[in-house]
């Protein structure tokens, strides 16, 4: 299928905001979604949005959707040591084979002391 | 702890193996799938089971075989693998067509 796109690296330093970015293809996603991996983990479902939305909120974490743009962004307010993680967008739809998650390349967060 | 488990976390296997990865979810889904993560490639789709019925096999090679024999365990049946099927391979498990829950996965290295 075709690619969702995020950067690879973003680098912060601790107590600042982290903005991470991701362009989507399926304008008929119904809904996207961050996923967070750790080192030697799996996958956490951090936090999606419903594509009829274009702002979620919930506790640090901020969630942009502009739908005319198909661009998504997480940001993280108050960056700890704690978030250096890989940061993965994914869109979600429904297909003739089911429902599929088509999944970026994850974007490696480091917060710096 | 997501409520998916896998087992083991870590394999390592020859080529002339056979070998089975273990998926248990306890959260009540009808929907599994496997993914294969290498590295610097996007999340690979490999099966989907809806209601334990294989939907989806993305072409996926014959020496890969999922099985799925109730809707709280999925496994994958590994045979003759190549060194470059060394992966991480992860379990989801999702209520039809919602969200996706992970495994934490299973660091796979072929010899």
């Amino acid at each position: 299928g075709e690619d969702v796109e995020q950067s690879l690296f973003l680098s912060v330093r601790e107590g600042d905001s982290s903005v991470i970015n991701c362009t989507y293809t399926d304008s008929s996603s119904t809904y996207l979604y961050w996923y967070k991996q750790e080192p030697g983990a799996g996958l956490q479902l951090l936090t999606y949005i419903f594509s009829n939305m274009d702002m979620k909120q919930d506790q640090r974490l901020t969630v942009l959707l502009n739908k005319k743009d198909k661009h998504l962004s997480l940001r993280i307010a108050d960056t700890q040591t704690g978030d250096s993680a890989i940061y993965f967008c994914a869109e979600g739809a429904n297909s003739n084979s089911g429902y599929a998650l088509n999944f970026g390349k994850g974007t490696s967060l480091l917060v710096t002391p | 702890e997501t409520g998916v488990t896998q087992t083991p976390r870590h394999l390592v296997m020859g080529m002339t193996n056979k070998k089975s990865l273990k998926c248990e979810q306890h959260l009540g889904h009808n929907a599994m799938y496997w993914y294969k993560q290498s590295a610097k490639k996007p999340l690979e789709l490999m099966f989907v089971y809806s209601l334990e019925e294989r939907v989806e096999n993305n072409s996926v090679p014959s020496r890969f075989s999922p099985e799925c024999p109730n809707s709280s365990h999925l496994f994958l049946h590994l045979h003759t693998l190549q060194p470059e099927d060394s992966a991480l391979y992860l379990c989801a498990s999702s209520r039809a067509s919602d969200t996706q829950y992970f495994g934490p996965g299973t660091r796979l290295t072929v010899l």
